[in-house]
């Protein structure tokens, strides 16, 4: 059974860079079927995909958040990773990292529990 | 940028059929996925590529999408099945997802 986990830091001061890893266990995070993303959800409000990875190494990030955001793969550890710079108080949520199925539409098929960090200082 | 219109909320008499909507222009040219959200926990795919169900979700879930419209419909509806739901498509490589319906089972 697949497993990702969400790790780092659950507070963050603003104007520093937000740091995640998420680790998969189950499975192999090198597969070509499968790309990896990173979703935000501030508190009570709707889902913000901000990026995916892929096998190949390119990378796709929301628009909004694309000057700030770097997602990058470490495949010797099973884990991906996500750095948002310049963090604000706007940047407060619950953070998702998550499994996309290349062959079935791209949907997200396996969520991690996600992980709250709070930007104050 | 592509957008998603989802009601705020649905409600629905336990045991009959709630049908949430997703509106986007021309949605019935992409692949559309849906999500349940309970509170507190990970979202969980129900539906991907329009009507199609991952293994362990019920057949009371099921899809459709056409013209400008998506639609998941719940028959049956459980208590159990409330739950906030959002809609996503790909659009130029990037995912994006609806505000998102709040069902309320009564």
């Amino acid at each position: 059974q697949l497993q990702l986990q969400e790790s780092g830091p659950g507070l963050v001061k603003p104007s520093e860079t937000l740091s995640l890893t998420c680790t998969v266990s189950g499975g192999s995070i090198s597969s070509s079927s499968y790309y990896w993303g990173w979703i935000r959800q501030p508190p009570g409000k709707g889902l913000e995909w901000i990026g995916s990875i892929y096998y190949s190494g390119s990378t796709y990030y929301n628009p909004s958040l694309k000057s700030r955001v770097t997602i990058s793969v470490d495949t010797s550890k099973n884990q991906f990773s996500l750095k948002l710079s310049s963090v604000t108080a706007a940047d407060t949520a619950v953070y998702y990292c998550a499994r996309g199925d290349l062959y079935s539409g791209s949907p997200l098929d396996y969520w991690g529990q996600g992980t709250l960090v709070t930007v104050s200082s | 940028s592509y957008e998603l219109t989802q009601p705020l909320s649905v409600s629905v008499a336990l045991g009959q059929t709630a049908r949430i909507t997703c509106g986007g222009n021309n949605i019935g040219s992409k692949n559309v996925h849906w999500y349940q959200q309970k509170p507190g926990q990970a979202p969980v795919l129900v539906i991907y590529r329009d009507s199609n169900r991952p293994s362990g979700i019920p057949e009371r879930f099921s899809g459709s999408n056409s013209g400008n419209t998506a639609t998941l419909t719940i028959s049956r509806a459980q208590a159990g099945d409330e739950a906030d739901y959002y809609c996503q498509v790909w659009d130029s490589s990037t995912a994006v997802f609806g505000g998102g319906t709040k069902l309320t089972v009564l």
